[in-house]
């Protein structure tokens, strides 16, 4: 299974463009990367996935170069609302009966 | 429509005592996964039930763990005998399909053992 690294903590203003970066340095041709949310008292809630390249979706992008060994998540203008734990995954599709998550990255968005 | 509702919301249980938490998952999904949170951690696997086959049980930390699903949709998850390392919150999860990456979680089931 490969592990993921990302920071525990970042802190950001509100409107400003936050980027998570995770590595997983032992990815394997067939793992996707994927990103929850956790708000407090909840949950943790799916944000978006991908294989190479780039994806955006209505919430995030998550960028991922050629090696694959590292992603980026971007949240575009965060809010307030934004302030949650992120957690990095790989994700080996079409056997993801588990998921292993991390401690996660804590963001802060302040005004 | 619905999401994945537990119950009860909150548990405090004295140490010794069995305890069983519920998890309703949404309508149709065939997956169902127990996880655990302790304070300021990351989830911990527990279990998981895809349709009718045998469920993955490797999470699961001692023989005190058990959890059924029943008619392919409710979930009970027991712990008997509870100790004070128990207390945590017990998240369920369900997806469309068994290897789907996107999971819906419910709210969680914050227990205390005193």
């Amino acid at each position: 299974l490969a592990k993921t690294t990302q920071p525990i903590s970042m802190d950001s203003y509100e409107g400003q463009e936050v980027n998570i970066t995770c590595s997983h340095n032992n990815i394997a041709t067939n793992d996707y990367i994927t990103w929850y949310q956790q708000f407090p008292s909840q949950g943790p809630r799916f944000i978006i996935q991908g294989y190479k390249t780039k994806v955006t979706n209505e919430v995030a992008s998550l960028f991922i170069p050629a090696d694959r060994k590292s992603s980026t998540l971007s949240l575009p203008r965060v809010s307030l609302s934004d302030t949650a734990v992120y957690y990095c995954l790989v994700v080996l599709t079409g056997t993801a009966s588990k998921l292993t998550f991390g401690t996660g990255t804590r963001l802060q968005v302040t005004l | 429509g619905a999401g994945v509702s537990q119950s009860p919301s909150n548990k405090v249980t004295e140490k010794g005592k069995d305890v069983e938490l519920r998890c309703d998952p949404i309508s149709g999904h065939t997956a169902l996964y127990w996880y655990r949170q302790s304070l300021g951690q990351g989830l911990e696997f527990l279990i998981y039930f895809q349709g009718n086959s045998a469920p993955d049980k490797s999470g699961l930390p001692s023989d005190r763990f058990s959890a059924e699903r029943t008619g392919g949709s409710v979930s009970t998850l027991t712990i008997q005998r509870t100790q004070q390392e128990d207390s945590a919150v017990y998240l369920c999860a369900s997806s469309l399909t068994g290897g789907s990456y996107e999971q819906y979680f419910g709210p969680g089931t914050r227990l205390t053992v005193t």
